[in-house]
């Protein structure tokens, strides 16, 4: 069975750059996050998708961040402009449903110059 | 706002030996996971723990979850270099939804 599938693994960007990355869940899964693991801290939740519908985005920094998933199945997650404490690694997870168990990708790691 | 926090952050030990981390929190969780992750991959779950007082084994890991559900401890007994990693406790809350946070971690180095 195929894992969480992201792109691209490392990105380099100067701040007020935009960014974005890519995630394709498990197929079948419903539920999809994106975490943001800031080096040294766990993994922090910024939006739930179930399918193509919002969950919870109460942490996501609506200003500059903004996230969709139109189909229900892959997730695009864009950052503009990035300041420099966005450099952080990027995880997708999906779920089967909004209780399933949590696979996660290998992540995006951001850094902003 | 709910909070998991876990000790120690960083862990250096022989093979062989045995140690526990903690996952501490003031609020009740529904349930609670652990969770290995590796330099450059994501975090894979190793267990989740449900009833208050449950203990799960995984071979050489022994997790326990407090009988007030608000703290949940890791056990390995004789240590190996493959379980160096970052050990990190999750918890899914009881204020509604289904919203996961995460502890920090307790980084863990097993020397050969």
């Amino acid at each position: 069975e195929a894992g969480v599938a992201q792109s691209p693994r490392y990105k380099i960007i100067e701040k007020r750059q935009s960014v974005a990355f890519w995630c394709n869940p498990i197929s079948g899964h419903a539920t999809l996050y994106w975490y943001q693991q800031i080096l040294g801290q766990g993994p922090k939740l910024l939006i739930q998708f179930q399918n193509n519908g919002v969950v919870d985005d109460s942490q996501l920094p609506k200003d500059r961040f903004s996230a969709e998933r139109l189909k229900g199945v892959d997730s695009t997650l864009k950052i503009q402009p990035a300041k420099l404490e966005d450099s952080a690694v990027y995880l997708c997870a999906s779920s089967l449903d909004l209780r399933g168990k949590l696979f996660f990708g290998s992540g995006t790691q951001l850094s902003v110059l | 706002t709910q909070l998991l926090e876990q000790s120690p952050q960083f862990l250096s030990i022989q093979e062989g030996e045995n140690l526990t981390v903690y996952c501490n929190s003031s609020s009740v969780f529904s349930s609670l996971q652990w969770y290995r992750q590796e330099p450059g991959e994501g975090p894979v779950l190793l267990v989740t723990v449900v009833t208050g007082g449950e203990v799960k084994k995984l071979k050489r890991l022994t997790f326990q979850f407090g009988d007030a559900r608000k703290d949940s401890s890791l056990h390995i007994t004789a240590a190996q270099p493959g379980d160096t990693g970052l050990y990190l406790c999750a918890g899914e809350g009881n204020t509604g939804g289904f919203k996961t946070i995460f502890g920090a971690g307790t980084r863990l180095f097993v020397k050969a």
